[in-house]
């Protein structure tokens, strides 16, 4: 079985640039997370979607993320413009239902510079 | 709202020693509790879940965790330590909303000598 893939796996940007960030889940997986783990943290959830629709989305800055999951498989993390306090790790997650076991991607690191 | 604190941001222990990761939680309801370990470079997997089942949980690898209510922890053990358990351990409570979602601690690093 296939795990969950993200793109790219490295990222350096200057700051006020635009990035995204892709994730395609497990498949069949209907619950799909976004989190941003900053050195020395534990991951923080973004976002979390059922299907295509969002189920949280509190801790997501929306004055410069956002997020989409069309046809509720992949998924797209972006920022706009990025900030220097951006650079971390973004966990891409899926699990086969709301409670059930997540299932972690290889993550994107990104460097702002 | 849940909350786990992990003590120790870094543990070094010996080859064949025993492992002891320490964590505590926070919670308003009966929680649901995770250890989970992260290789360099890779995704976090999980080891082992407590889910108000049977008190001391065994995982992969020859992890453990034991929970106990009167002193709200679900401190991670292992009797000998191997090389490859090199890692950063995270702890994570989940929450009793519709979303469910995950609150995870701010990680302990192992590292194991020879």
């Amino acid at each position: 079985e296939a795990g969950v893939a993200q793109s790219p796996r490295y990222k350096i940007i200057e700051k006020r640039q635009s990035v995204a960030f892709w994730c395609n889940p497990i498949s069949g997986h209907a619950t799909l997370y976004w989190y941003q783990q900053i050195l020395g943290q534990g991951p923080k959830l973004l976002i979390q979607f059922q299907n295509n629709g969002v189920v949280d989305d509190s801790q997501l800055p929306k004055d410069r993320f956002s997020a989409e999951r069309l046809k509720g498989v992949d998924s797209t993390l972006k920022i706009q413009p990025a900030k220097l306090e951006d650079s971390a790790v973004y966990l891409c997650a899926s699990s086969f239902d709301l409670a059930y076991e997540q299932y972690f991607g290889p993550g994107t690191r990104l460097t702002v510079t | 709202a849940q909350s786990v604190t992990q003590l120790g941001s870094h543990v070094s222990v010996s080859e064949g020693a025993l492992v002891l990761l320490r964590c505590n939680y926070s919670s308003s309801v009966p929680p649901y509790l995770f250890w989970y370990v992260q290789y360099p470079n890779q995704g976090l997997q999980l080891l082992l879940k407590y889910t108000s089942a049977a008190t001391l949980v065994k995982g992969i690898n020859g992890f453990e965790a034991e929970f106990k209510k009167s002193e709200t922890s679900f401190h991670l053990t292992k009797p000998s330590a191997h090389m490859s358990d090199a890692a950063e351990y995270f702890c994570a409570v989940r929450g009793s909303g519709s979303a469910r979602q995950l609150t995870f601690g701010s990680g302990t690093q192992l590292t194991v000598l020879p």
